[in-house]
């Protein structure tokens, strides 16, 4: 299947400081999304990106579409305790309709020391 | 909206036994999927249906069968459970044409 190489595979900061993490394939995608999983929940929407070059911001998040559709990225400014959890990429190579699912990274376990 | 609901939370099954998850959504979505989530695999899709009365395979197919009941609910069975399935599963949905998935809070199941 598709793969998604996505680092660092961990994270290990102080509150306040900013995080980047990013996704890169060797495949074009047409779709990348950000998901944030919290222990023993599903994973939760962040954003969504559907063009190259696109970057969205979603409160202290901001993520890019890479401009070679391989990859993307997302960075956290200022982190706060909340933001623990495990970041997920998403990938979708299909364009236009249709509704196959998506190609996910193996996640980025980021970790908020006091 | 209650949004995506998954039953049961947690399931214990013996090698050779049968179940079938449940996942229901009240979105007035047009597609759902089922992925399972094992240590350091990330998310991997097993079935998906994409309308109201169809299904397809997704990458990890093999010993799961999945019904679209109605536009509301889509179920995956494992008619004989091996311990290779036990893993975390979700299930997620979305409109026709968007690609942003919501996710339920997932069914952890363990095959001994």
């Amino acid at each position: 299947g598709q793969q998604l190489n996505q680092s660092p595979q961990s994270m290990f900061i102080q509150e306040g400081e900013d995080v980047s993490m990013n996704c890169t394939s060797s495949s074009i995608f047409n779709t990348w999304l950000w998901y944030k999983q919290d222990p023993g929940e599903g994973p939760v929407l962040l954003i969504a990106l559907y063009k190259a070059g696109e970057l969205t911001s979603n409160g202290r998040l901001t993520a890019q579409f890479g401009i070679t559709r391989k990859d993307s990225f997302l960075n956290i400014s200022a982190s706060i305790p909340s933001d623990v959890g495990i970041y997920f990429c998403a990938g979708r190579r299909n364009s236009g309709g249709g509704a196959d699912g998506l190609t996910f990274g193996k996640g980025t376990h980021l970790i908020i020391q006091p | 909206n209650a949004g995506v609901t998954q039953t049961p939370k947690f399931q214990v099954l013996k090698t050779g036994q049968s179940m079938t998850l449940q996942c229901a959504q009240d979105m007035n979505h047009n597609s759902m999927y089922w992925y399972r989530q094992d240590p350091g695999m990330g998310l991997r899709l097993i079935y998906y249906s994409a309308s109201e009365g169809t299904t397809d395979k997704g990458e990890v197919p093999n010993g799961y069968n999945v019904s679209r009941l109605n536009k509301r609910e889509f179920s995956l069975r494992l008619e004989s459970a091996a311990p290779s399935q036990t893993s975390v599963y979700f299930c997620a949905s979305t409109w026709a044409r968007r690609h942003e998935q919501f996710f339920g809070p997932g069914t952890r199941l363990t095959v001994l």
